[in-house]
């Protein structure tokens, strides 16, 4: 069926830099996406969302891009800290899950290292 | 601070035991998530809840897991007999939707760290 799947594994970034995470979504009816940062021992916390109705979305050093026609949706990370390691998910909106709390489909997760 | 709370954090088991895992989601909250996470399969939603009422529990390998809430304040995930693929960390996450928006914000717990040998 189709999923919400993520490009690379692991991405390694120094200290300062930006960082930019990726993910495919294979579903075009989706709506609504999430990004969420689990950090080791930890439960997921959310980090920021985006409507389809929107291609771009800012928070605190954190940007979240959507592009439709190729159904891709990306993270960055300004000025990325070592607080920033963790595991980062993308999430969907299945069709026909539209609504608050409604059920979310995740993405297998990329790892974030810092270097320092 | 207003949290979702799990217990136990962990659990190591023999195949064949019943497990039973607890969760309190935050007060106020109407929607609680029960997700299964591993190496393999990533985080995937075994059932969730609105207003106490299960909505979805497709996910949930229906002959050995249950899942219910009690009561607003306690969800439960139960495995009977629990076998060694169980093996995982369980989260629960709570929600709310006061204003009835399509603000999708799930709370995870800290999740239980299960064991079966």
């Amino acid at each position: 069926g189709e999923s919400v799947g993520l490009h690379l594994p692991t991405l390694s970034v120094q200290e300062g830099d930006n960082s930019i995470i990726n993910c495919a979504y294979s579903n075009s009816a989706s709506d609504y996406f999430i990004w969420y940062k689990q950090e080791s021992g930890k439960g997921p916390q959310f980090i920021i969302d985006i409507r389809s109705n929107m291609d771009k979305r800012q928070g605190q050093r954190v940007t979240v891009l959507l592009n439709k026609t190729v159904k891709h949706l990306s993270l960055q990370i300004a000025a990325t800290q070592p607080g920033d390691s963790a595991v980062y998910f993308c999430a969907e909106n299945p069709p026909g899950e539209t609504g608050a709390n409604s059920k979310l489909t995740f993405g297998k997760g990329i790892t974030l290292s810092v270097r320092p | 601070d207003a949290r979702v709370t799990q217990t136990p954090r962990h659990k190591v088991t023999e195949m064949g035991q019943e497990v039973t895992m607890r969760c309190q989601p935050i007060l106020g909250h109407n929607t609680v998530f029960w997700y299964r996470q591993t190496m393999m399969q990533g985080l995937e939603l075994l059932a969730y809840f609105r207003n106490r009422a299960p909505l979805d529990d497709s996910g949930m390998p229906k002959d050995r897991f249950s899942a219910e809430m009690p009561d607003a304040t306690l969800a439960t995930l139960k495995i009977q007999p629990s076998e060694p693929r169980d093996s995982a960390v369980y989260f629960c996450a709570s929600g709310s939707d006061p204003t009835g928006t399509l603000f999708n914000e799930q709370f995870f717990g800290p999740g239980t760290r299960l064991t079966v040998l």
